[in-house]
């Protein structure tokens, strides 16, 4: 089955920098790849997706990259705030069934 | 539009009993997932419902969890007995289609479940 490898673990940034995450999977037919946001006590919200005909779709400040040969994506945030201090989890769709990474913990200081 | 609801919020119960969830999805949205979220980790897929069939279950541990979405709208999720082990947040999420790689995921509140 499909495997997601996330990374780093835990980002430190200070307001105004640019963050970058990266995720690899394994399931070469993943065809759909999105981006939760969840904030401490709260539910994971999708801030952006991906699929596999796309390299690049980018949202204001947030903007998420796929390289389908290397099988690797990344979710890069520029102009950080504090407000974007929560978990990240990428995730990767296969068969009707997502699988998701094991988080990125982004900490904004101001 | 209104989102995923679910309830209770919390939970506490002791090793052993049994304990239930109920998670009202998205309306006219086809697809439901129930994921477990222990604590930093991501969401595990334990079940999926097409309307009220299973379309997955392969991790669901089903000596003592069970589910069902009879009429194809609500759904319940019942650990019994619950281990230690079970403590964790429990995600429903729904999705408008059937599942298919186009169909965006929208998550509930979640339930945290302590077990002691």
């Amino acid at each position: 089955g499909e495997n997601v490898e996330q990374h780093p673990s835990t980002l430190s940034v200070q307001e105004g920098d640019s963050a970058v995450i990266k995720c690899t999977y394994s399931d070469s037919a993943s065809n759909y790849f999105p981006w939760y946001k969840q904030e401490l006590g709260k539910r994971p919200q999708l801030i952006i997706d991906i699929r596999s005909n796309v390299g690049e779709k980018k949202d204001q400040r947030i903007a998420v990259t796929l390289n389908k040969t290397a099988k690797h994506f990344s979710l890069h945030i520029t102009e950080t705030q504090p407000e974007d201090s929560a978990v990240y989890f990428c995730a990767a769709k296969s068969f009707q069934k997502l699988v998701f990474g094991t988080g990125t913990r982004l900490l904004v200081s101001p | 539009e209104a989102g995923v609801a679910q309830s209770p919020r919390y939970k506490i119960i002791e090793k052993r009993q049994s304990v239930a969830f109920w998670c009202n999805p998205i309306s006219g949205h086809a697809t439901l997932y129930w994921y477990q979220q222990i604590l930093g980790q991501g969401p595990k897929l334990l079940i999926q419902f097409q309307n009220n069939g299973v379309v997955d279950d392969s991790q669901l541990p089903k000596d003592r969890f069970s589910a069902e979405r009879l009429k194809g709208v609500d759904s319940t999720l019942k650990i019994q007995p619950a281990k230690l082990e079970d403590s964790a947040v429990y995600l429903c999420a729904s999705a408008q289609g059937a599942g298919g790689s186009t169909d965006t995921q929208y998550f509930g509140p979640g339930t945290r479940l302590t077990v002691l």
